[in-house]
């Protein structure tokens, strides 16, 4: 079956430093991989999205590439603020069949301090 | 609505009652997921619809959940006969529909089976 796994939080940086939350997956055929965030008491929102294989997903300052080869789907940001503390979450969708619903990873907590 | 709107917020219940969680999705929105997240985890799908119809339930743990949509609009989750195992974070979702669609999620119901 599908999985993702992730790297196990909790994260904290200061402020503008360089960020790297790990992904990978476990999937037949070519999935749709998607970075979801959870700020606190709000509902998941996507962040950034990658449909093929060598995509690169890009939303406010935040980048993912779709690796096939090593099936990863690390997130990056190049200078964290305060306001990026969330959780992350990591989720792919099959492209198999009829299924269309998403696979979430634990999630990973980030805190940003000032 | 602006947004996926859940209702209750929090639901306290005893074990052995019954509990029907409410779901508003975006207006116009036709397709609606309902997920379930424990704490510490990333969500896990439950069910999904396509306007009124359930197109899978694969991920309903037993018969003691439910859910329908009959208007193809507000859906409820349904548990019956509540166990504390049930205790959890219930997200919904709701998208435009079409391949690689954009997932937007309600702010939960936490449920509390005593």
């Amino acid at each position: 079956g599908n999985s993702v796994t992730q790297m196990e939080g909790p994260v904290t940086l200061s402020e503008e430093a360089f960020l790297t939350i790990n992904c990978t997956y476990t999937a037949t055929g070519y999935p749709s991989l998607f970075w979801y965030v959870q700020y606190p008491g709000e509902g998941l929102q996507l962040l950034l999205k990658a449909t093929k294989a060598d995509d690169k997903g890009s939303n406010k300052g935040f980048e993912a590439t779709y690796r096939k080869e090593t099936t990863s789907f690390h997130l990056e940001k190049g200078s964290v603020q305060v306001s990026d503390s969330a959780v992350y979450f990591c989720a792919l969708r099959s492209s198999s069949g009829s299924a269309r619903q998403l696979t979430f990873g634990s999630g990973t907590q980030l805190t940003v301090l000032p | 609505g602006a947004g996926v709107s859940q209702s209750p917020r929090y639901k306290v219940t005893k074990r052995g009652q019954d509990v029907a969680l409410r779901c508003d999705p975006i207006s116009g929105h036709v397709s609606l997921y309902w997920y379930r997240q424990a704490l510490g985890q990333g969500p896990e799908f439950l069910t999904y619809f396509n306007y009124e119809a359930q197109q899978d339930k694969s991920g309903l743990p037993n018969d003691r959940f439910s859910a329908e949509r009959p208007e193809g609009s507000i859906s409820t989750l349904t548990i019956q006969r509540t166990e504390q195992r049930d205790s959890a974070m219930y997200r919904c979702a709701s998208s435009s529909g079409g391949s690689g669609e954009k997932l937007f999620f309600g702010s939960g119901t936490q449920l509390s089976v005593l």
